[in-house]
């Protein structure tokens, strides 16, 4: 099986300016999780879709947000950028089933940088 | 609130030498546990995950951690550690048997090995 593929891995902003991330997760799986790794501080969870519905959020403000389609490919988007928002995002892909004894796989990242 | 401890920020071990890495995790039941690995620029890999039953699980590339309840810990160990095994380890925790996916992580470990 292919594993979690995330595009772009590279991407270079300004102030101001909003981005978009892409994430396929793993043939199957119905969940995507996303995450921001900082060096202050690690890795932080942002939100989690499931069947196109954002299913759990993390602390962070309106300005990230994310949607799922319906082959379970994920989006986040980051409007009006700050500096402190340069990080490595993460998405990582699930069954997302209750029940079961899930766990998360990772993508390689998009590395955002804001100037 | 959840929580997981990682108390060494830098290990560093001698090619061959054996290693553990402490996690201590503060949760209201009990978790489902993961330790993750990143290499430089990379996603997080997994090593091992722990469900329920036998406390001592076995993973990828040698590595074996030990669940105790009482301690509230899940160190990771390997017996003779390899220079590839130079990376960051990072432990988690989730809910269990839920099908939410959000994780809570250390601030991570990093491995340093010396000829």
């Amino acid at each position: 099986k292919a594993g979690v593929t995330q595009t772009p891995r590279y991407l270079i902003k300004t102030r101001g300016q909003q981005v978009t991330l892409s994430c396929s997760p793993i043939s199957g799986h119905r969940s995507v999780s996303w995450y921001q790794q900082t060096p202050g501080q690690g890795l932080q969870f942002l939100f989690e879709y499931f069947s196109e519905t954002q299913r759990n959020k993390g602390n962070f403000p309106g300005r990230f947000s994310g949607r799922q389609f319906s082959n379970s490919r994920s989006e986040m988007n980051v409007s009006t950028l700050e500096l402190g928002d340069s990080a490595l995002y993460l998405c990582a892909s699930s069954l997302g089933l209750a029940g079961t004894r899930d766990t998360q796989y990772f993508g390689p990242g998009t590395r955002l940088t804001v100037l | 609130a959840q929580s997981v401890t990682q108390p060494d920020i830098h290990i560093t071990v001698s090619e061959g030498a054996s290693l553990e890495l402490r996690c201590n995790y503060s949760y209201g039941a009990t978790p489902y546990l993961f330790w993750y690995v990143q290499s430089p620029g990379q996603g997080l890999q997994l090593l091992l995950k722990y469900f329920s039953g036998d406390t001592l699980v076995q993973g990828i590339k040698g590595f074996e951690a030990e669940f105790k309840r009482s301690q509230s810990s899940f160190n990771l160990r390997k017996p003779s550690v390899h220079w590839s095994d130079a990376a960051e380890y990072f432990c988690a925790v989730g809910p269990m048997n839920t099908g939410f996916q959000k994780l809570v992580f250390g601030t991570g470990t990093r491995l340093l090995v010396s000829p």
